[in-house]
Formats: C-alpha cells, structure tokens, sequence
C-alpha cells in the first residue's frame, strides 16, 4: 500500500512570506501528525489532526498552525517565516486508536532566506 | 515530564558486527510504548521496532532487537550483523497512551557509521 506522501520535498522561501506544506496520509490511518526538525532543536511535535479535529498541539507559535480535510489529508501552514524556521518538516500518519505507532513521510525540507 | 535520552551521538563498528545503540527514558506513565527509528540521509524515519511497556518479552524485528529493562528504564536497540547500508541516525522515541494523540518524544540521535 502506499505510504505518507508529503508534498513537496523543497521548498526555498523568503522571510516574511507563508508557505503551506501537503500531507497524505496512508489508506485507512485518521490521524496525522506533524514534527520540525532542526540541527539544533532535534524533534520537536507540532500538532496532531484526528477525523478533522486537532487533538494536541506542540509548543510553537501561533504562526504554525494545520488542517485536516475530511479524506485525511493534512496541511500545515507557517505565516510570515522567520530564518528560524528552516527545517525538515516531517508528517506522520496513524489509524489514531489504542497503541499504534506512526509511519513518517520523506519530509519538506524547507528552507527561509 | 517524559524525556529521551540518548548519550551516543555518534559510534562506529565494521560490518558483521554487532552494536548497541543506548536509550534510557523518563516518564510517570504506566502505558507507554518505545521506538526506534533510522533516518537515513535522505530524511524519512523508517520505523525499525516497537516495545510496549507491559510486554514481558524483549521486541525482535530480523537483525534488530530492544533490549528492554523496565526498571532501569532503558531501551536499548541492538543491530546484529551490520551492513553497508545501516548507516544513518537513528532516535528512540517514546509515546504515552493514557490518553489518544499524544506526541512522540524524540531523543536527540545517533549516528551509526558502518564501515567495510
């Protein structure tokens, strides 16, 4: 089956600008969740969508924020971007229930000048 | 506050060989579970092996396998026979589940080099 598709893989972006970044989850799985990762900071958990809803959200600025459509897809979305939020931004995708780990996508690697 | 750690950042072993990668943890949760993933340079994180806290048997997965000592809560993931192509980061992480959503906590990673 098709795994985590996230789309797209690059991303160049100037400071001040806003960029939304496309996660498809895998067939069945209603939860997606999405993580920053930078040399510095290691892993850190944005938010996570289940069934259109956000359940639990990270510690970032409001500038970050997500959606879920009804087909589970997720977007995330950064407005006004700082240097800072160069990183390799990675979605994971679950059925959501009980004890089930998370399948990652390949990640955007985006990149703010 | 649950917390990973991981005091390896980076170890170097031959192929063939075998090599224990260190991951102890922090949590006052009762149900949790403990993964490993490998990222390799390309970025994905491949899931490598799942370990439940109330499971009695350690976790194997082909050449990987957790060595899970609840007490001391560690968990440490253990390659057998390296390869070429074992060369990544790797991160424990663990999730609790007393409740639904709740994030992945990462450690910061090690680098595993394998060489011929």
């Amino acid at each position: 089956k098709a795994g985590v598709t996230q789309t797209p893989r690059y991303l160049i972006k100037t400071r001040g600008q806003q960029v939304t970044l496309s996660c498809s989850p895998i067939s069945g799985h209603r939860s997606v969740s999405w993580y920053q990762q930078t040399p510095g900071q290691g892993l850190q958990f944005l938010f996570e969508y289940f069934s259109e809803t956000q359940r639990n959200k990270g510690n970032f600025p409001g500038r970050f924020s997500g959606r879920q459509f009804s087909n589970s897809r997720s977007e995330m979305n950064v407005s006004t971007l700082e240097l800072g939020d160069s990183a390799l931004y990675l979605c994971a995708s679950s059925l959501g229930q009980g004890m089930d780990g998370y399948t990652f996508g390949s990640g955007t690697r985006l990149t703010v000048v | 506050a649950q917390k990973i750690t991981q005091t390896q950042p980076g170890m170097f072993v031959q192929e063939k060989e075998a090599v224990t990668l260190d991951c102890t943890y922090d949590t006052s949760d009762p149900s949790y579970g403990l993964f490993w993933y490998k990222q390799p340079s390309s970025g994905e994180m491949i899931f490598l092996i799942y370990q439940g806290s109330y499971d009695q048997q350690n976790a194997t997965e082909g050449r990987y396998s957790l060595n899970f000592q609840k007490a001391r809560k560690s968990a440490n993931l253990v390659i057998s026979a390296s390869q070429l192509g074992d060369s990544a980061m790797y991160f424990c992480a663990m999730r609790s589940f007393n409740q639904a959503g709740t994030a992945l906590i990462f450690g910061k990673g090690t680098t595993l080099s394998v060489s011929s």
